[in-house]
C-alpha cells in the first residue's frame, strides 16, 4: 500500500492563479479530509468527505472546494489563490473507525 | 478559546520519562489521537485510543485518558534523541474531523 499520497510536494502560484492539490489513498477509506498548518498552529479542517459523492465544509473552507468522485481520491481546487492561502496542506485518509493517517503535505506558495 | 489545549514546551534528558498533556472540551469526540511532526515533514501517527478506553500501551509509548476530566496524556518511557520533535494531540468525531492542539515542542537534551 502506498498509503496517502499528495501531488505536488511544493507550488508556487502567483495571486489569482487557480489549481488543484492532489490526495489519493489506496486503503478503501471512506472518511477523507484536508487540513492546512499555519506557522506555530496545529492543523486546521477545510473540507470532508464521508465517501463518494459526499463532501462538506469544514473550520477554514473559503477559497478551496472540493469533489470526491470516487473512493481513493479527493481534490482539493484552490479557486483564485491569495497570499493568505499560503500554507502547508494535509490530506487525511480514514475507514468508518480507527487510525487516520496523513498524507506527506504540500508546501504552497502564493506571491 | 481553543477546544483542544496543549502545553507548548517541553524539555527532558535522554532516558527520562517524557508526559505531553492535553485537554479537550468536546465530549463527543470518538477517538483521541498522538502525532510526531519532525522539522520539514509531515504527520505521523504514533498511537490512538477510543474514547470508552483509559489507557492503551504500546512498547514505549502509554496513553491515558481521563474523561471526567477530559484530559489525555502520552508517555514516552526511555526518551531518545530521536524523540525530539512537535506532538499534536487531537479528538476525532464519528465522521473523522479532527481537532487539533496547536503542538508540543519535545527537546531531548543528552
Amino acid at each position: 500500500n502506498a498509503g496517502v499520497t499528495q501531488t505536488p510536494k511544493f507550488q508556487v502560484l502567483k495571486t489569482g492563479q487557480s489549481m488543484t492539490l492532489q490526495c489519493a489513498q489506496d486503503m478503501n477509506h471512506e472518511y477523507m479530509s484536508w487540513y492546512r498548518q499555519d506557522p506555530g498552529m496545529g492543523l486546521r479542517l477545510i473540507h470532508y468527505s464521508v465517501g463518494a459523492g459526499i463532501t462538506d465544509q469544514g473550520e477554514v473552507p473559503n477559497g478551496y472546494n472540493v469533489s470526491r468522485s470516487t473512493t481513493e481520491d479527493f481534490p482539493l481546487r484552490l479557486l483564485s489563490a491569495a497570499p493568505s492561502q499560503t500554507s502547508v496542506y494535509f490530506c487525511a485518509s480514514r475507514p468508518t473507525s480507527g487510525e487516520q493517517f496523513f498524507g506527506p503535505g504540500t508546501r504552497l506558495t502564493v506571491l | 478559546g481553543e477546544d483542544v489545549e496543549q502545553s507548548l514546551f517541553l524539555s527532558v534528558r535522554e532516558g527520562d520519562s517524557s508526559v505531553i498533556n492535553c485537554t479537550y472540551t468536546d465530549s463527543s469526540s470518538t477517538y483521541l489521537y498522538w502525532y510526531k511532526q519532525e522539522p520539514g515533514a509531515g504527520l505521523q501517527l504514533l498511537t490512538y485510543i477510543f474514547s470508552n478506553m483509559d489507557m492503551k500501551q504500546d512498547q514505549r509509548l502509554t496513553v491515558l485518558l481521563n474523561k471526567k476530566d477530559k484530559h489525555l496524556s502520552l508517555r514516552i518511557a526511555d526518551t531518545q534523541t530521536g524523540d525530539s520533535a512537535i506532538y499534536f494531540c487531537a479528538g476525532s468525531d464519528s465522521w473523522g474531523k479532527l481537532q487539533f492542539g496547536a503542538g508540543t515542542q519535545v527537546v531531548v537534551t543528552p
